[in-house]
């Protein structure tokens, strides 16, 4: 079976400074990692993916996510927040062991708010 | 370049009814994936659907059921509908090459009242 977590339901960061929101995985075999964002009563938007290749990927919008092995880890960073930045912020993982449909499996979510 | 869509946007049930959901994939696509988003959580799998089967299901009851049409679209289909069917529901499209890449449409949100 596969799982993420999210670990903090809330991140707080103020405008113009870093922000990662962190996100741990478990999965058999070799794992496709996912971000989506979610707006309000809005569907997900997807960020950025991790296939295979160079462990920092980046995406969407000026955010990157860095793969780490060993410590099972997928974590979203931008190195200066903006205040339309603040949403709902989903890791996502699949892997060659959930079967062809390569169904995703979400975390819980952050929600991510930049303040002003 | 159309994204995924789905109608109705907003439908309002009461129990013991039946709903139909409706999704268009992305120009493209030939893979369909449906997930149930209830409040407060992250998105959960029901079931994929290319070449107009069923290839895979999440842990959802019989009353859950779907179609694949030749030109890809799609429909979630709940009977007897309960409280806690009130949710989210949301469509994903992707590539048979590439399924574990998808593309989500807004959803439907569903009031089972």
């Amino acid at each position: 079976a596969q799982s993420v977590a999210q670990p903090e339901d809330q991140v707080n960061v103020a405008e113009g400074n870093p922000l990662t929101v962190k996100c741990t995985y478990s999965v058999s075999g070799n794992p496709y990692l996912f971000w989506y964002v979610q707006y309000p009563n809005r569907g997900l938007q997807f960020l950025l993916k991790y296939i295979t290749g160079d462990n920092l990927v980046k995406g969407s919008y000026g955010f990157e996510a860095e793969f780490n092995k060993s410590q099972t880890s997928f974590h979203l960073k931008k190195p200066s927040a903006l205040v339309s930045d603040s949403a709902l912020y989903f890791c996502a993982v699949s892997a060659l062991s959930s079967g062809s449909a390569r169904q995703l499996t979400f975390g819980s979510g952050t929600q991510l708010t930049v303040l002003p | 370049d159309a994204g995924v869509t789905q109608s109705p946007t907003h439908l309002i049930k009461t129990r013991g009814q039946q709903v139909t959901l409706r999704c268009s994939p992305k120009s493209g696509h030939d893979t369909v994936s449906w997930y149930q988003q209830a409040l407060g959580q992250g998105p959960q799998f029901i079931f994929q659907y290319y070449e107009e089967e069923e290839r895979q299901r999440g842990n959802f009851p019989d009353r859950f059921s779907g179609h694949q049409f030749p030109n890809y679209s799609s429909e979630l289909n709940v009977n007897a509908l309960l409280l806690g069917d009130s949710a989210l529901y949301l469509c994903a499209s992707s590539l048979a090459g590439q399924r574990e890449t998808q593309y989500f449409g807004p959803g439907t949100r569903l009031l089972v009242l």
